[in-house]
């Protein structure tokens, strides 16, 4: 079935710590999202990535960072310098600018 | 720059009633319009979108909305809420750029029985 994988679905990471959060789509979709979404708020943008070795900081990209080296992979690092890294992250799609975005399932990173 | 707002974080209607989710938004450009709903620990799901096909947009599960250029509105309602309604409702805006989808904070439905 085609959609969008993220894991793990649970991850906790101690201060100081990195930590990578897997995206992988099969939709063979050219633009690629990061979202986080605090307890009670909204989803505010990471990164995106509208081709393949590109990408662009949404409105909250300090310590966080991304590649995007394979069409179906868009990887999402935190790290150390993320002062407030505990949310929930969100993976989206797709296929090109003024389509309907697709979400993954999302990924709870806590630190401990 | 492209913005939604939506009134009221918390909804509670009674099974059975009326469903208004509120979203207003500002867009110098011809909007594309989008209601998202998300069950705890999950994604976001599609609802419907708006792409100036029709100023009526019906959705999945019973909702539908309505684009009111003269109001800069687009509420989301549905006629009768039913239980697996409640979830979070986002409101959301293709920026001008047509490069992302902004979001609104999102609405919080309860449905009492």
């Amino acid at each position: 079935d085609g959609g969008i994988t993220q894991s793990p679905k649970y991850l906790f990471r101690k201060e100081g710590q990195n930590v990578t959060l897997s995206c992988e789509q099969n939709l063979n979709h050219d633009a690629m999202y990061w979202y986080r979404q605090d307890p009670g708020q909204g989803l505010r943008l990471i990164y995106y990535s509208q081709i393949v070795n590109d990408f662009q900081k949404g409105d909250i990209a300090e310590g966080y960072s991304v590649s995007r080296e394979k069409k179906e992979s868009f990887p999402l690092t935190v790290t150390s310098a993320q002062k407030n890294p505990t949310a929930f992250y969100l993976c989206a799609s797709n296929k090109d600018s003024g389509n309907t975005i697709y979400f993954g399932e999302g990924s709870w990173l806590t630190v401990v | 720059a492209q913005s939604v707002t939506q009134l009221g974080s918390h909804v509670s209607v009674s099974e059975g009633a009326l469903v208004l989710l509120r979203c207003n938004y500002s867009s110098s450009v011809p909007p594309y319009l989008f209601w998202y709903v998300q069950y705890p620990n999950q994604g976001l799901q599609l609802l419907l979108k708006y792409t100036s096909a029709a100023t009526l947009v019906k959705g999945i599960n019973g909702f539908e909305a309505e684009f009111k250029k003269s109001e800069t509105s687009f509420h989301l309602t549905k006629p009768s809420a039913h239980m697996s309604d409640a979830a979070e409702y986002f409101c959301a805006v293709m920026d001008s750029s047509a490069s992302k989808i902004i979001f609104g904070s999102g609405t919080r439905l309860s449905i009492r029985p």
